[in-house]
């Protein structure tokens, strides 16, 4: 059964590099038959949609946070990476990993729990 | 870029049927999915490709998607039923998600 789990720092600072993990259990994450995505819910707000990744590598971004963001794939831990870059508060939400069937018209199926990351001097 | 609006609220008696429009361009040309989330919880897909529920999820939710809205359908809502629920298309590559419509049973 395919599960998800996210990780990383409690606290990052403002202009600060944001970094999550999320480590997948129950699947590869070289398999091609998903797309690994991040999405993020500031606190009281809405879903957000970050971006995602395929086991080739190729990556799609929020054209609105682009320029700050890079997803990575690292197959001999099974994870799957975030990093956003010079953070301020309007960064600070829940960041969800989840998984993405390619084939068409499929949803999230797999969330991880979330991980809350405030951005705080 | 794109969007998609969703009502803030929507409210329904034990047992009767509640339905949630999701509204953008054009978005019966995309498929839509939609997410339950609950309080304090990750969201839950309840519907994909349209009109697909995932395996676990009641015969109560339905969804359809023509023109400009996709509308999700919970019929004999129960209270359980009761959270947040998310639509959510593709455009260009981009994941959008609505603004979410808050359903409460009562």
């Amino acid at each position: 059964q395919l599960q998800l789990h996210e990780s990383g720092p409690g606290l990052v600072k403002p202009s600060e590099t944001l970094s999550l993990t999320c480590t997948v259990s129950g699947a590869s994450v070289s398999s091609s038959n998903y797309y690994w995505d991040w999405i993020r819910q500031p606190p009281g707000k809405g879903l957000e949609w970050i971006g995602n990744i395929y086991y080739s590598g190729r990556t799609y971004y929020n054209p609105s946070l682009k320029s700050r963001v890079t997803i990575s794939i690292d197959t001999s831990k099974n994870q799957f990476s975030l990093k956003l870059s010079f953070v301020t508060a309007a960064d600070t939400a829940v960041y969800y990993c989840a998984s993405r069937p390619i084939s068409s018209g499929s949803g999230f199926d797999i969330w991880g729990q979330g991980t809350r990351v405030p951005v705080s001097p | 870029s794109y969007e998609l609006t969703q009502p803030p609220s929507v409210s329904v008696s034990p047992g009767q049927t509640a339905s949630i429009t999701c509204s953008g361009d054009k978005l019966g040309n995309k498929f839509a999915s939609w997410y339950q989330q609950k309080p304090g919880q990750s969201p839950v897909l309840v519907i994909y490709r349209d009109t697909r529920r995932p395996s676990g999820i009641p015969e109560r939710f339905s969804g359809s998607n023509s023109g400009n809205t996709a509308t999700l359908t919970i019929s004999g809502t129960q209270t359980m039923d009761e959270a947040d629920y998310y639509c959510q298309a593709w455009d260009s590559s981009t994941g959008v998600f609505g603004p979410g419509t808050k359903v409460t049973v009562l």
